[in-house]
C-alpha cells in the first residue's frame, strides 16, 4: 500500500532564507505526486503536482519540488521564504486505479523576521 | 475558479445534537466529493467518498450511522454527524473535483472547503 513520510514536524527559517521540505512515499509504480499547504483553520490549497515528464516541477507562490525515484522523495523547494508562507505543509500520494489520496503528517513552517 | 464553500466554518452545541455541514461546488459540477477529518496537528483522514446520486463510500473504522454523508446534487454534499459527542470534535474538510476515480488523482485534482470547526460540550 501506498503511504508518505515528512520526516520533519517542524521547521523554523528566517525570513528571506531558502527552504526544503522532505517527503518520502512508499509506492511500487510511478505514484501521483502533491503539495498542500494549509493556513491556520482553512482548508487546503494545491501547491504543485507531479504526474510524469520533467521531475523538476513548478509551483504556485515560488515553490517547486523535485521528484526523484531513485530516492523515492519528492522534496518542495522554495529559494526565499516570507513570512506568508509560514503554515502547515502536506505532501500526498495518489496511486492508479484510486480517487484516494494518502496525506502525509505535514510540516509546520514557521517563519521568523 | 474550482471554489468549494463549506458551511458552518464553526458550530458549537450540546452534547446528543445533530449538525450538519455543508460542502459546496460554487463554479462547477463536483462528480465526487470527499469528507475528511482532521485532529489537531494532524493530518487529514479520510472519512468517506461521495459521488451524486448514489451511497457514499466510507473507510474502514468510520462509522456510517453516525457520520451520514448526502450527495443530493452535483453541486452539493452534506455530512451529518449524528448524536454528537465531545469525541466528535474535530476539524472537517471536504472536498470536491470534476473526476472519478483514476481521473481523480490524475488530472483532476481534489478542491478544499476552508473547514468547519465542530466543537461539542
Amino acid at each position: 500500500a501506498q503511504s508518505v513520510t515528512q520526516p520533519d514536524i517542524h521547521i523554523t527559517v528566517s525570513e528571506g532564507a531558502s527552504l526544503e521540505l522532505r517527503c518520502n512515499y512508499s509506492y511500487g509504480a510511478t505514484p501521483y505526486l502533491f503539495w498542500y499547504v494549509q493556513s491556520p483553520g482553512q482548508g487546503l490549497q494545491l501547491l504543485l503536482k507531479y504526474f510524469s515528464g520533467d521531475t523538476l516541477v513548478q509551483g504556485i507562490k515560488g515553490f517547486e519540488a523535485e521528484f526523484k525515484r531513485s530516492q523515492s522523495s519528492f522534496n518542495l523547494r522554495k529559494p526565499s521564504v516570507h513570512w506568508s508562507d509560514a503554515a502547515e505543509y502536506f505532501c500526498a500520494v495518489g496511486a492508479g486505479n484510486t480517487d484516494k489520496l494518502i496525506f502525509g503528517t505535514g510540516t509546520r513552517l514557521q517563519v521568523f523576521p | 475558479g474550482a471554489v468549494v464553500s463549506q458551511h458552518p466554518s464553526w458550530v458549537i452545541c450540546k452534547s446528543g445534537t445533530s449538525v450538519k455541514i455543508e460542502c459546496r461546488s460554487l463554479d462547477f459540477q463536483a462528480t465526487t466529493m470527499f469528507w475528511y477529518r482532521q485532529f489537531p496537528k494532524q493530518s487529514l483522514m479520510l472519512m468517506a467518498t461521495s459521488n451524486e446520486g448514489s451511497k457514499a463510500t466510507y473507510e474502514q473504522g468510520v462509522e456510517k450511522d453516525k457520520f451520514l454523508i448526502n450527495h443530493a446534487s452535483l453541486t452539493l454534499s452534506t455530512l451529518t454527524v449524528t448524536s454528537a459527542h465531545p469525541e466528535d470534535s474535530s476539524f472537517y474538510i471536504c472536498s470536491a473535483t470534476t473526476g472519478e476515480g483514476e481521473a481523480i488523482v490524475s488530472n483532476q485534482p481534489q478542491h478544499f472547503g476552508d473547514g468547519t470547526r465542530l466543537s461539542i460540550l
